[in-house]
C-alpha cells in the first residue's frame, strides 16, 4: 500500500496568511494526488485534482504543485472560512490512501 | 443538482450485520465508478470500497474483505455496502462518494451515515 506522510499535522494561522501543507508519498504516484477539505461535521470536499487542478467552484486562493516527491497545498490568503483540515491522497492505485490530515486553526 | 444520500447506518452489537445504501442523483450513475470511505470518530479518512460502472469490477480494503462486500444497482441509481461480522474498529461516519474514470479522485461524497459497533 502507498503510505501518505502529510505534515504539519496542525498549525495555527491568521486571516491574510500564507499557508503551506506538504504531502509525501511512500512511493511514485505520478500525479495522481488530490486535496480534500473537511470542516467540522462536514464531509470532505475536493479542493485540487491531479496534484494541480483546480475543482470546479473552488477558490484560485487555493493552489496546487510539486517539487521532487513532494506535493504541497498553498492557500495564498487564509480566509475565515479556511480554517478546516485538509487531507491529500493517492488516486493511482487501490487502496487509496489518505495523509493523516494537517488541522488548520486560528492563531 | 447531484445529490448522494446515504442510509442504514446505526447501532449494532459486535458480530453484527448492516447494510448502508446510497441513493444517488443529478448525473448518470450507471457511467462512473463508486466507492465507500469512512472516517471513525475524530480520525482520518480510510477508502473502504469500491466498484466498476457496470459492478464487474470490485476492491476491498484489506481489514474488511470476506466481511463487507459492495454492490450497485444501476437501475435503481443505488450503491450497497453490506458489512458482516462488525467489529468496533468499523465505528465511524461511512461516506458514499463518486470517482470519475481518469484521475479518480472523489468529486462527489454523501452527508455520510454512522456507524456504531458496540455492545
Amino acid at each position: 500500500d502507498i503510505q501518505m506522510t502529510q505534515f504539519p499535522s496542525s498549525l495555527s494561522a491568521s486571516v491574510g496568511d500564507l499557508v503551506t501543507i506538504t504531502c509525501r508519498p511512500s512511493e511514485s504516484v505520478s500525479t495522481y494526488l488530490n486535496w480534500y477539505q473537511q470542516s467540522p461535521g462536514k464531509a470532505p470536499k475536493l479542493l485540487i485534482y491531479a496534484a494541480s487542478n483546480l475543482q470546479s467552484g473552488v477558490s484560485s486562493r487555493f493552489t496546487g504543485s510539486r517539487s521532487g516527491t513532494d506535493f504541497i497545498l498553498t492557500i495564498s490568503s487564509l480566509q475565515p472560512e479556511d480554517f478546516a483540515t485538509y487531507y491529500c491522497q493517492q488516486s493511482y492505485s487501490t487502496p487509496r490512501t489518505f495523509g493523516g490530515g494537517t488541522r488548520v486553526e486560528m492563531k | 443538482e447531484v445529490d448522494l444520500v446515504e442510509s442504514g447506518g446505526g447501532l449494532v452489537q459486535p458480530g453484527g450485520t448492516l447494510r448502508l445504501s446510497c441513493r444517488v442523483s443529478g448525473f448518470s450513475f450507471s457511467r462512473f465508478p463508486m466507492a465507500w470511505v469512512r472516517q471513525a470518530p475524530g480520525k482520518g479518512l480510510e477508502w473502504v470500497a469500491k466498484i466498476k460502472q457496470d459492478g464487474s469490477e470490485r476492491d476491498l480494503l484489506e481489514s474488511v474483505k470476506g466481511r463487507f462486500s459492495i454492490s450497485r444497482d444501476n437501475a435503481k441509481n443505488s450503491l450497497y455496502l453490506e458489512m458482516n461480522r462488525l467489529t468496533a474498529e468499523d465505528t465511524g461516519v461511512y461516506y458514499c462518494v463518486r470517482e470519475p474514470v481518469g484521475w479518480f479522485y472523489f468529486d462527489y461524497w454523501g452527508r455520510g451515515t454512522l456507524v456504531t459497533v458496540s455492545s
